[in-house]
């Protein structure tokens, strides 16, 4: 079946350095992406979206980057602070009767001071 | 932002017994509310989606008669864990939607069935 799935599952970046998180997405229907992020027994926090007609949008010290010929979403966190530490989620939309967020398996982001 | 309550934010409980959990959107009208379910060091998976006065539709491989859903008004879903067994302890988390597409998460609910 088709799926959203994520390249690395933890990723340790240094502070102060950027972060890249990479997140495949097989579903070509899909039209809109979102990452969230997740603190340890928390809720996921809305970070960016992007709709499947744009290929970058920039957020504060975020920006996500869609390439839709190899079906693929990143996030990159700019000058990285300890409380980026968490697990990121990607997540595809696709819009119609069910609207429903598919997940991808998650990255964890450990910031190393 | 759009704000998403749950209660309880954890539970424990013995084997057989039910659980109920509520989800709350606090500064809007929800249309459309979703469970999902994690396991430690999973993604989210969806179990159902429920829209205000309809019945909820349920994922492939989730019981109804099992995770009873009601969404009875644009602020308020309940999710009832019916004869709970350790297995279906987990960390269980609604979101909401308003007019707009965007989800707004609640914090979670931890469910520990003994």
């Amino acid at each position: 079946g088709e799926s959203v799935g994520l390249h690395l599952p933890t990723l340790s970046v240094q502070e102060g350095d950027n972060s890249i998180i990479n997140c495949a997405y097989s579903n070509s229907a899909s039209d809109y992406f979102i990452w969230y992020k997740q603190e340890s027994g928390k809720g996921p926090q809305f970070i960016i979206d992007i709709r499947s007609n744009m290929d970058k949008r920039q957020g504060q010290r975020v920006t996500v980057l869609l390439n839709k010929t190899v079906k693929h979403l990143s996030l990159q966190i700019a000058a990285t602070q300890p409380g980026d530490s968490a697990v990121y989620f990607c997540a595809e939309f696709i819009t119609g009767t069910a609207s429903k967020l598919t997940f991808g398996t998650g990255t964890r982001l450990q910031v190393t001071l | 932002g759009a704000v998403v309550s749950q209660h309880p934010s954890r539970v424990i409980c013995k084997s057989g017994t039910s659980v109920k959990i509520e989800c709350r959107s606090l500064d809007f009208q929800a249309t459309t509310m979703f469970w999902y379910r994690q396991f430690p060091k999973q993604s989210l998976m969806l179990m159902a989606t429920s829209n205000e006065g309809s019945k909820a539709t349920y994922e492939q491989g989730v019981e109804k008669d099992k995770f009873l859903i009601n969404h009875a008004s644009l602020t308020l879903s309940t999710l009832t864990v019916t004869s709970a067994h350790p297995e279906d302890s987990s960390f269980y988390i609604c979101s909401a939607s308003g007019q707009q597409e965007t989800q707004y998460f609640g914090p979670g609910t931890r469910l520990l069935v003994l």
